[in-house]
């Protein structure tokens, strides 16, 4: 059965400091990946998402970037950390192709100070 | 602008009773529809997928039906139970991209003994 890992489950970073948050599916090939943040009382906001190895979709402009460099890892990055940053970062996956369900991690809770 | 629509406000409901849950949407023409639950701290579950063409779908207790008419999805939960107490979210494939979703804030279910 398919499996996602996301690490670490809590992470309390200063304000400036990088960001590098991972996620590993196992049990499939070539899924599409995503990535979400959910702030305090808000909905679930989609950051990037990818349907293969070093493609990568951004669907909000900010100071975060992703990266595919296997076809079950995805990669979530920032240079320098801001407040606004702070939530609940969520990583997906969904099998290939359109209209397909997703499927979530356990997110990793980012406050930042 | 895209919009999803679900009640802001919690729905109380006493076990063995029908929960229903409303998800409008608009300025969308989704292929399909998904409804998951959420549960605090934790990722999204998927739970039903229904298609434009489908105008009903049935898992075990749970119920969705899809009008695209009205543009308007209806998630009903029959003889409700308190483990069912939990966030549920309605998403949607925003236009040009059959890949990623587009999530409502959630409605927040809470059944009592």
């Amino acid at each position: 059965s398919q499996t996602i890992h996301q690490w670490p489950a809590t992470l309390v970073q200063p304000v400036g400091s990088p960001l590098s948050l991972e996620c590993t599916v196992e049990g499939t090939s070539n899924p599409n990946l995503y990535w979400y943040r959910q702030a305090a009382g808000r909905g679930l906001q989609l950051l990037f998402y990818s349907v293969g190895i070093g493609q990568i979709s951004s669907e909000v402009p900010q100071n975060l970037s992703a990266s595919r460099p296997q076809d079950r890892q995805f990669i979530l990055s920032s240079k320098k950390l801001l407040l606004s940053d702070s939530g609940f970062y969520l990583c997906a996956w969904s099998p290939g192709g359109a209209g397909q369900p997703q499927h979530f991690g356990d997110g990793t809770r980012l406050s930042i100070l | 602008s895209q919009k999803i629509e679900q009640n802001s406000e919690a729905l109380n409901i006493q076990e063995g009773k029908t929960a229903t849950l409303t998800c409008n949407y608009t300025n969308y023409s989704p292929a399909y529809l998904q409804w998951y639950r959420q549960d605090p701290g934790r990722g999204p579950v998927f739970l039903l997928l229904i298609r434009e063409n489908e105008k009903e779908k049935r898992k075990e207790r749970l119920k969705v039906t899809f009008d695209t008419t009205l543009k308007q999805s209806l998630f009903h939960i029959t003889a409700s139970q308190p483990a069912d107490s939990a966030t549920y979210l309605c998403a949607l494939a925003p236009p040009n991209s059959g890949y990623a979703l587009n999530f409502g804030k959630g409605t927040s279910l809470l059944v009592t003994p």
